[in-house]
């Protein structure tokens, strides 16, 4: 069964910090891969995906993300973290029919 | 551009009562997906459809019901609604054209409160 793991429930990084936020997925057949934000009571929006091809791909906002099929890893990266980055980060699996969500990484950005 | 567009935003019901969101997905795109989100939680799918046929089921109550138009547009219709069914109500469509496994694009949601 497809399922994705966001092992990191909460993470606090300070403004203009490197930031890495782990994903491992499940699933039998090749990964499509995808990485979303959400701000508090707002939708998902796409931050970058992964269909094939280079394993490391660049998203908006100065995010990139490097999938490693040997670890089952898609982690999402930035080189330095802006106080705007501050919400839900959501990994994502398409099987075709429906995304699998991981549960969820919560980012603070402090000063 | 356009986007995929919910109606309504928020929806305040009472217990028993029933409720229909409103999913207009991007044109041309033929692929339209249910999620439901409570508070604190990762989306959970609920339903999916391709060129106006259930493509996939989710964790679905039977007490909700969904359809695709010939429009493309999607309505999710819930009845005996519970309290626990107080959630953000995502929508999301994609184009099957593009590719297989494209991106989908989420609507802002319905934020239903049932009291």
């Amino acid at each position: 069964a497809q399922s994705v793991t966001q092992p990191d429930i909460h993470i606090t990084v300070s403004e203009g910090a490197s930031l890495e936020l782990r994903c491992n997925y499940s699933y039998g057949a090749t990964p499509y891969l995808f990485w979303y934000v959400q701000s508090p009571g707002q939708g998902l929006q796409l931050l970058l995906k992964y269909f094939s091809g280079d394993t490391l791909v660049q998203g908006i906002k100065g995010f990139e993300a490097e999938f490693k099929r040997s670890q089952s890893s898609f982690n999402l990266r930035k080189p330095s973290v802006h106080w705007s980055d501050a919400a839900e980060y959501f990994c994502a699996v398409n099987t075709g029919n429906q995304f699998y969500f991981g549960t969820g990484t919560s980012l603070t950005v402090i000063p | 551009a356009a986007g995929v567009i919910q109606s309504p935003r928020h929806l305040i019901k009472e217990k028993r009562e029933t409720a229909t969101l409103k999913c207009y997905p991007i044109p041309r795109h033929d692929t339209v997906y249910w999620y439901q989100q409570g508070p604190g939680q990762d989306p959970q799918f609920l339903i999916s459809f391709y060129e106006k046929m259930q493509s996939d089921k989710g964790s679905i109550p039977d007490r909700f019901s969904a359809q695709q138009f010939s429009d493309y547009h999607s309505e999710l219709n819930m009845s005996s609604l519970e309290l626990g069914d107080s959630a953000l109500y995502f929508c999301a469509s994609s184009s099957r054209e593009t590719g297989w496994n494209t991106e989908a694009f989420f609507g802002q949601g319905t934020r239903l409160t049932v009291v």
